[in-house]
């Protein structure tokens, strides 16, 4: 089966603009998370979907951070301003079950550069 | 604050020896995994305790759990060039569908 996809892979922008990143789980995967390593430091949780309803949202930075699923497929994350801190690299995961009973896919996540 | 910490930060040996990982946590768990990343890719999952588990073993793997300490061990023992990566436990708490990571340990196995 194919793995959980994220592009842009890497993403290099200007403080102020605005960056969309994508995801495609596994296919069947209800839930379905991001997560980021900011500067080298732990590995964060932003936010859960649930098919298209996001069930904990509790990670997300700050309002500049919009996530959506739209019918429960793929799910977007868009900075809109970006502010330098939120270079990072962005990850997402998906699970055919939610909790921590099993592993998580992972995708090669993306590398936000924001200068 | 940070419920998983890793150490050390960066460990390197010699291809063939064995690389120690450690990871501390704060609150009482569900479960412990264990991932790696390789430089530029995703995170792999390598290795899932459960609280009620004290040890386990995947091929080369062996973690173990003492909750009284709050606190887990990765060993990979014979550790080859290709095991150069960062590894991050990561635990979940009762009634939360999220992980807790820490910061890493970064290990670079000279060959």
């Amino acid at each position: 089966e194919a793995g959980v996809t994220q592009f842009p892979s890497h993403s290099v922008i200007e403080k102020g603009q605005t960056v969309t990143l994508r995801c495609d789980p596994i296919s069947g995967h209800d839930n379905l998370y991001w997560y980021r390593r900011v500067m080298g430091k732990e590995i964060k949780f932003l936010l859960h979907f649930v098919k298209e309803s996001k069930q904990d949202e509790s990670g997300m930075p700050n309002n500049r951070f919009l996530a959506e699923r739209t019918g429960g497929t793929y799910s977007t994350l868009k900075v809109q301003p970006a502010e330098l801190e939120d270079s990072g690299v962005y990850f997402c995961a998906s699970s055919q079950v939610a909790g921590g009973n099993y592993g998580y896919t992972f995708g090669s996540g993306t590398r936000l550069t924001v200068v | 604050s940070q419920q998983g910490e890793e150490d050390p930060q960066a460990l390197s040996i010699q291809e063939g020896e064995n690389a120690t990982m450690n990871c501390s946590y704060k609150t009482s768990i569900n479960n412990l995994q264990w991932y790696r990343q390789n430089s530029g890719r995703g995170l792999v999952h390598l290795i899932l305790i459960r609280s009620n588990e004290r040890e386990k073993h995947s091929g080369r793997l062996r973690v173990t759990l003492d909750t009284s300490k709050k606190s887990s061990s990765l060993l990979i023992t014979a550790s080859r060039a290709a095991d150069t990566a960062s590894y991050f436990c990561a635990t979940d708490l009762y009634n939360f569908n999220k992980f807790y990571f820490g910061s890493g340990t970064k290990l670079n196995v000279k060959p």
